[in-house]
């Protein structure tokens, strides 16, 4: 069973276009989050929430909307796609927002803004 | 600012050991993360220190010294499954929040 997954898996658009990836976890985690990790493999929080409410918004355009609908599931959609926005994409969770908790990480999503 | 270093790449034989080192200037700290990541792959949690020391696992200790902001990863009788990205990740505000370095490439050759 897959612990944390994401859909899809790549992503290829074009820009100007409006898309959204999907995180879920069975993990019955309380804190999720969502990364980029750039070309040179810098991995950046964007997001997290807890128990549905978000919790940290690190400086990112509003473009990017992350999306709760409940504990198991943390959404992302993207708005007017940009060529910058090219990425690996990961979703992860952790049992609690607390220190010292470790991240699960989703297998990540390549998305290509053409 | 916050910054974290690591070394961008590093070559080990295999059945030796490496230290991997991490130094870190950071707004908060409540404790320092070490991950790995494989090619193509999501990274895996590898250890958490938040306490002055070193933490052993098997194969894989990591050291922690806040006083001096730094921290290293030590591999031991290194394998080709070795062959990775090492990244050091600190929790600035205790929430959760990874600021992570760049990572270093490990390459494992025979």
């Amino acid at each position: 069973d897959t612990a944390v997954s994401q859909t899809p898996k790549y992503l290829v658009t074009q820009m100007g276009n409006d898309k959204s990836i999907k995180c879920e976890q069975n993990l019955g985690h309380d804190t999720m989050y969502w990364y980029k990790q750039d070309s040179k493999k810098f991995l950046k929080i964007m997001f997290s929430y807890n128990n549905k409410e978000l919790i940290i918004n690190e400086t990112v355009p509003n473009r990017f909307s992350p999306k709760s609908p409940d504990k198991a599931h943390l959404n992302l959609h993207i708005n007017s796609l940009e060529l910058g926005d090219s990425a690996v994409y990961f979703c992860a969770s952790s049992q609690e927002l607390a220190p010292s908790y470790e991240q699960y990480f989703g297998p990540g999503t390549r998305l290509t803004v053409t | 600012g916050q910054n974290i270093d690591q070394p961008t790449e590093m070559t080990a034989t295999e059945g030796a050991i490496v230290q991997i080192n991490c130094t870190y200037q950071t707004s908060g700290f409540n404790g320092l993360f070490w991950y790995q990541q494989h090619a193509g792959e999501a990274p895996t949690f590898l250890s958490y220190n938040v306490l002055d020391g070193l933490e052993e696992k098997g194969r894989f200790s990591s050291f922690l010294s806040r006083s001096k902001g730094y921290s290293y990863l030590l591999l031991k009788e290194l394998q080709m499954k070795d062959s990775a990205s090492y990244l050091c990740a600190v929790d600035q505000t205790g929430a959760n929040n990874l600021f992570f370095g760049t990572g270093t490439r490990l390459t494992v050759i025979p």
